[in-house]
């Protein structure tokens, strides 16, 4: 089974400043199958995130997803206030799990 | 656009059963493989199982296996999540989620539908 460690736990910035989050796989991810999902209080999860890298359809350019390897990172690059919330990290080339999660928390 | 209404959620004692549907609407449900995907009170997501487009192929978590049977009536647009032998650490809020990609099995969740609350206790 892959395993997703998201890393931090919490993370608590500021509006306006640059946000960082990692997800990394105990083993390899097939095709960069690796998606990033947002989630706000009583609220679904939504996608931001698919291939590790492709934007879904609507969100801003200020959400950017990468790979290395085994590691992926989602960066936000300005905090607006509507982005403060938990993020997933989603495998979904070998069956499916989630990471468990960051909450972006406001400073 | 695009719509997932959850519903059969409720109370249920340990070792009974409960149907949870999901209505979808907006889309052609019948090309896109759907997931049940739940949510324990304060903890993280968990996918739950997938069944393709067509209903042939189903997967499940092994927390479930055994004990919880996906299908889909495609005549209806709705899918369903039969669970039996219901135990406490069941309870979580469950959403049904569609691939992104029409007849794909191994696909990103988009969307989800809102949720529906399910109470395993005594």
């Amino acid at each position: 089974e892959i395993v997703l460690t998201q890393s931090p736990g919490t993370l608590s910035l500021s509006p306006g400043e640059r946000a960082t989050l990692s997800c990394r796989a105990n083993q390899s991810v097939s095709s960069s199958n690796l998606a990033w999902y947002q989630q706000k209080p009583g609220q679904a999860p939504r996608i931001l995130i698919y291939g590790a890298s492709s934007r879904a359809t609507g969100i801003p350019d200020r959400f950017s997803g990468s790979a290395s390897g085994t590691d992926f990172t989602l960066t936000i690059s300005r905090l607006e206030p509507e982005d403060f919330a938990v993020y997933y990290c989603q495998q979904y080339g070998s069956s499916f799990t989630f990471g468990g999660g960051t909450k972006v928390e406001i400073k | 656009q695009v719509q997932l209404v959850e519903s059969g959620g409720g109370v249920v004692q340990p070792g009974r059963s409960l149907r949870l549907s999901c209505a979808a609407s907006g889309f052609t449900f019948s090309s896109y493989g759907m997931h049940w995907v739940r949510q324990a009170p304060g903890k993280g997501l968990e996918w739950v199982a997938v069944i393709s487009y067509d209903g042939s192929n189903k997967y499940y978590a092994d927390s479930v296996k055994g004990r919880f049977t996906i299908s889909r009536d495609n005549s209806k647009n709705t899918l369903y999540l039969q669970m039996n032998t219901l135990r406490a650490e069941d309870t979580a809020v469950y959403y049904c989620a569609t691939n992104r990609r029409y007849f794909h099995l191994w696909d990103p969740f988009d969307p989800w539908g809102q949720g529906t609350l399910v109470t395993v206790s005594s």
